[in-house]
């Protein structure tokens, strides 16, 4: 079967850097999106890697490796409001869009 | 970017009444537009997948004919929850990809739907 794994919940200090795990075994691969879901709110894009290595976009950088099946969310500079739901989803051979089940990171002042 | 709409952002409806949820991709074409339901705490669920001009591949466990879509333009789907009961009431989120460049879905805002 399909299936993506991320933590469940993580906790940080705003100011500090979070790394957010996901790792996935899929029926091939087209890429890994990764987006953040506030609270009642629709998932917003973050990022996407379809090639190993680390693709940096301000404070939020996003890290893939396809032979292990594992990408990471780094996040620096921690501000109250990137509290939400990261999403980690994969897309499959028939680019079908496998989400995990998110994980949740609260932001302590 | 591209701009996916959804409408109404929420809606209260009489369990047995009927609802319908639009979603409109305002600045690109979608070829293939999906819909999801959130329940509280919980991930997103993929219910069905739709291309414009066919029916939609609905997931296992969706009823179709209680969660009818369709898809007749490329900047329009619809969902009509039928009958609607309590059970119903949840998030639910439309996202549209269009036919060319990297495989993203844009998300519309959601509708939140509450059935009394």
């Amino acid at each position: 079967g399909q299936n993506i794994d991320q933590p469940t919940e993580m906790t940080a200090t705003e100011g500090a850097i979070v790394q957010i795990n996901c790792t996935y075994q899929t029926s091939g691969f087209n890429g890994l999106f990764w987006y953040q879901q506030h609270a009642g709110e629709a998932p917003t894009f973050l990022s996407y890697n379809v090639l190993d290595g680390l693709e940096e976009k301000g404070r939020f950088s996003s890290f893939l490796s396809r032979s292990k099946g594992y990408s990471y969310l780094l996040l620096k500079e921690l501000q109250m409001k990137d509290s939400a739901s990261y999403l980690c989803a994969v897309t499959d051979s028939n680019y079908q869009l496998i989400w995990g089940a998110g994980t949740k990171l609260i932001i302590k002042p | 970017g591209a701009v996916v709409s959804q409408h109404p952002s929420w809606v209260i409806c009489k369990s047995g009444t009927s609802v319908k949820i639009e979603c409109r991709s305002l600045d690109f074409q979608a070829t293939t537009m999906f819909w999801y339901r959130q329940f509280p705490k919980q991930s997103l669920m993929l219910m069905a997948t739709s291309n414009e001009g066919s029916k939609a591949t609905y997931e296992q466990g969706v009823e179709k004919d209680k969660f009818l879509i369709n898809h007749a333009s490329l900047t329009l789907s619809t969902l009509t929850v039928t009958s609607a009961h309590p059970e119903d009431s949840s998030f639910y989120i439309c996202s549209a990809r269009g036919a060319t460049g990297f495989h993203e879905q844009y998300f519309g805002p959601g509708t939140r739907l509450t059935v009394t």
